[in-house]
């Protein structure tokens, strides 16, 4: 059981360059969530999926896109990546017992340049 | 949009004292409060969490809640040098997607031997 795996663990990109972040799950749960924290900002959500086919903003969610390909994987993209994107993103995950059951991945360090 | 403070720190205590770490909401209805710890370079892992219906013990841990002030606690008692690290509160906010966690940005402990 490998809980929560992102890819990749860290990435520099250049201003305006593009990518995709991934996130999987194995706990056969209902929502997934992206974060991102930045120093003394905790964490802030930048998208979450209820289910599989649905996704809704968070509150930071500009510069940003998802995808929830199925139950097991939720994808965060940036298109144009900008300085004030550099951060540490999380993935989460989190059952239908509740949010109590809410899971993080080990994280995405990303540098934009 | 719920808020949730907390003294970003650092606090620091000495080995086998009680650590005592506290978290303020906005929203006098949140009805369950969350602890996570996160090491440095780490993602956040569940401690433990509380509803409103009284205080909570588990092992060295005691989450408190004050209702009338809006705020909750965690106590570590006998704290180690291991307990080092930032304790974000999280306070879950539902919407007609489904539920989220608006965090605290986090108090650092450091935990003196």
């Amino acid at each position: 059981n490998a809980g929560v795996t992102q890819t990749p663990k860290f990435q520099v990109l250049k201003t305006g360059q593009s990518m995709t972040l991934q996130c999987a799950q194995d706990m056969n749960h209902n929502s997934m969530y992206w974060y991102r924290q930045d120093p003394g900002m905790g964490l802030r959500l930048i998208y979450y999926s209820a289910s599989e086919g649905t996704t809704d903003k968070g509150e930071v969610p500009n510069g940003y896109n998802v995808s929830r390909l199925n139950k097991r994987e939720f994808s965060l993209r940036l298109e144009s990546a900008a300085p004030s994107q550099t951060s540490v993103y999380f993935c989460a995950s989190s059952g239908t017992e509740g949010i109590e059951t809410q899971y993080f991945g080990p994280g995405t360090r990303l540098l934009v340049l | 949009q719920k808020e949730v403070e907390q003294n970003s720190g650092p606090l620091s205590v000495p080995e086998g004292a009680i650590a005592s770490l506290n978290c303020t909401y906005s929203d006098r209805g949140s009805q369950s409060f969350f602890w996570y710890r996160q090491y440095s370079g780490k993602s956040p892992e569940l401690i433990m969490f509380i509803y409103s219906n009284g205080d909570k013990e588990d092992g060295r841990f005691t989450a408190q809640l004050n209702k009338a002030s809006q705020y909750v606690s965690l106590l570590i008692r006998d704290s180690q040098p291991s307990d080092s690290a930032t304790y974000l509160c999280a306070v879950p906010e539902e919407d007609n997607y489904g539920q989220n966690f608006v965090f605290g940005p986090g108090t650092r402990l450091s935990v003196l031997p």
